[in-house]
């Protein structure tokens, strides 16, 4: 699976947009980009996952750039609770391995 | 739908002792996942069910670790004998056949292990 980089840390004002970027420059055909966050203390939670194009669910929106090497999640209206760590990651369907990096710490400011 | 349960959520015991993780997936789902998470070494897959059968155990540190899955509704991760290197947040997670894109894993709540 190709692997991921992302910022170490974010903030953002409560209320605002939050866009956590990520990069996958070496993603292949197949291969999903998927996000899940961790609040502290939790298990890590499935926000989003896409391909191609952009995806919208109740939780985000999933920004893909066409060239697939880099994409954006974006919490449209960020709450307290949306503090937490961010961690895109990239698999390939049919595979069970998800490769958790570092990921983005998101602290939303009140 | 109670997601899926791990017990104890906290566990705290002395190095040489034996400890065992409980692990109750979300029903219907067919495939489970046991993960250590550390501060230094982030989170990382130890072991893979699939129809209760270990598909890949590559991630179990040493002997000292094993996991079993004797039906659909449970497992159990062991550690025997501890020590304090074990110490960290075990987390089961569950999901539906891999084979499907976007299928998404369930994580529990975890259990906190320290090995004094």
């Amino acid at each position: 699976d190709a692997k991921t980089t992302q910022p170490t840390s974010m903030d953002c004002a409560e209320g605002r947009a939050a866009n956590l970027p990520c990069n996958h420059s070496t993603i292949s055909g197949n291969e999903y980009v998927y996000w899940y966050r961790q609040i502290h203390s939790q298990g890590p939670q499935y926000i989003i996952h896409g391909l191609k194009n952009n995806e919208t669910n109740e939780m985000a929106s999933l920004i893909i750039t066409e060239d697939r090497k880099s994409s954006t999640l974006i919490l449209p209206h960020a709450t307290l609770r949306d503090t937490a760590v961010y961690y895109c990651i990239v698999r390939s369907p049919g595979t069970y391995k998800y490769i958790f990096g570092t990921g983005t710490r998101l602290k939303v400011l009140a | 739908d109670a997601g899926v349960i791990q017990s104890p959520r906290h566990e705290v015991t002395e190095m040489g002792q034996e400890v065992t993780l409980r692990c109750k997936p979300i029903s219907g789902h067919n495939s489970l996942f046991w993960y250590r998470q550390t501060m230094m070494r982030g989170l990382e897959l130890l072991i893979y069910f699939n129809n209760n059968v270990p598909i890949d155990d590559s991630g179990m540190p040493e002997d000292r670790f094993s996991a079993k899955m004797p039906n659909a509704s449970f497992s159990t991760l062991k550690i025997q004998p501890s020590e304090p290197r074990d110490s960290a947040v075990y987390f089961c997670a569950s999901s539906l056949a891999l084979v499907l894109a976007g299928v998404e894993q369930f994580f529990g709540p975890g259990t906190r292990l320290t090995v004094l």
